[in-house]
C-alpha cells in the first residue's frame, strides 16, 4: 500500500533562512508526487508536482523539490523564505491509475522575524 | 477556468442530528471528484471518491455516505452524527488520469 512519511510535524525557519521540508514515500512504483501548501482554514493549492523526468521540478512562489528514487524521498526546498510563507504544507503521492491520491501528515512552518 | 465550491463553510450540529455538505464543479466536465476529512495533525484522510454519476467509491467504513447526483455535483451525508465527526471537510476534483487535485474552500464541521 501506499503511504507518505512526512518526519517533521513543525518547523522554524528564521525569515531569510533556507528551508527543506522532508517526504518519504512508499510505492511499488514510480508514483506521481506533489507538494501541496494550506493556510489556515483553507483549502490546498499545489505547490509542484512530479511526474517523470528532469528530477528537480520547480514550482510557484519559487520553491523546488527533488526526486530521489534510491532514497524514495522528495524533498521540498526553498532558498529564502518570507514570512508568507508560514503555513502547513503536505507532500502527496498517487497512484498509476490517478484516483486516489495518499496524503502525509503535513509539516507547519513557522517563520521568525 | 475551472472554480469549485463547497458549502457550508462552518457547521455546528448536534450528536444525531443529520449533515449534508455539498460540493460543486463549474467549468470542466466528467471530473472525478474526493471528499476527504483533515484532523489535526493527521493529514487529509480519503473518505470518498467518484469517477462518475451515481459511482461511488469507500475508503474508510463509517457512518458517513456521499452521492453524485450531477456529474459536477458532490454531496457528503450522514443520517446521524458522532462526535468523532468532527472535522474539517475538503472536497476537490481532478481531471481524468493523473494529475493534481483542485480543492475547494473546506468546511469545518463541529459536532457537540
Amino acid at each position: 500500500a501506499q503511504s507518505v512519511t512526512q518526519p517533521d510535524i513543525h518547523i522554524t525557519v528564521s525569515e531569510g533562512a533556507s528551508l527543506e521540508l522532508r517526504c518519504n514515500y512508499s510505492y511499488g512504483a514510480t508514483p506521481y508526487l506533489f507538494w501541496y501548501v494550506q493556510s489556515p482554514g483553507q483549502g490546498l493549492q499545489l505547490l509542484l508536482k512530479y511526474f517523470s523526468g528532469d528530477t528537480l521540478v520547480q514550482g510557484i512562489k519559487g520553491f523546488e523539490a527533488e526526486f530521489k528514487r534510491s532514497q524514495s524521498s522528495f524533498n521540498l526546498r526553498k532558498p529564502s523564505v518570507h514570512w508568507s510563507d508560514a503555513a502547513e504544507y503536505f507532500c502527496a503521492v498517487q497512484a498509476a491509475g490517478g484516483f486516489k491520491t495518499i496524503f502525509g501528515a503535513g509539516t507547519r512552518l513557522f517563520v521568525k522575524a | 477556468s475551472q472554480t469549485i465550491h463547497q458549502w457550508p463553510a462552518t457547521l455546528v450540529q448536534p450528536v444525531g442530528s443529520p449533515l449534508s455538505l455539498e460540493c460543486t464543479v463549474e467549468g470542466t466536465s466528467n471530473p472525478n471528484l474526493y471528499w476527504y476529512r483533515q484532523a489535526a495533525g493527521r493529514g487529509l484522510q480519503l473518505l470518498f471518491y467518484s469517477v462518475g454519476i451515481g459511482q461511488i467509491s469507500s475508503e474508510v467504513p463509517q457512518n458517513l455516505s456521499a452521492s453524485r447526483p450531477q456529474d459536477r455535483q458532490f454531496i457528503l451525508s450522514s443520517k446521524k452524527l458522532l462526535l468523532s465527526d468532527s472535522g474539517f471537510y475538503l472536497c476537490a476534483w481532478s481531471k481524468r488520469g493523473p494529475g493534481e487535485l483542485f480543492f475547494g474552500e473546506g468546511s469545518r464541521l463541529t459536532v457537540l
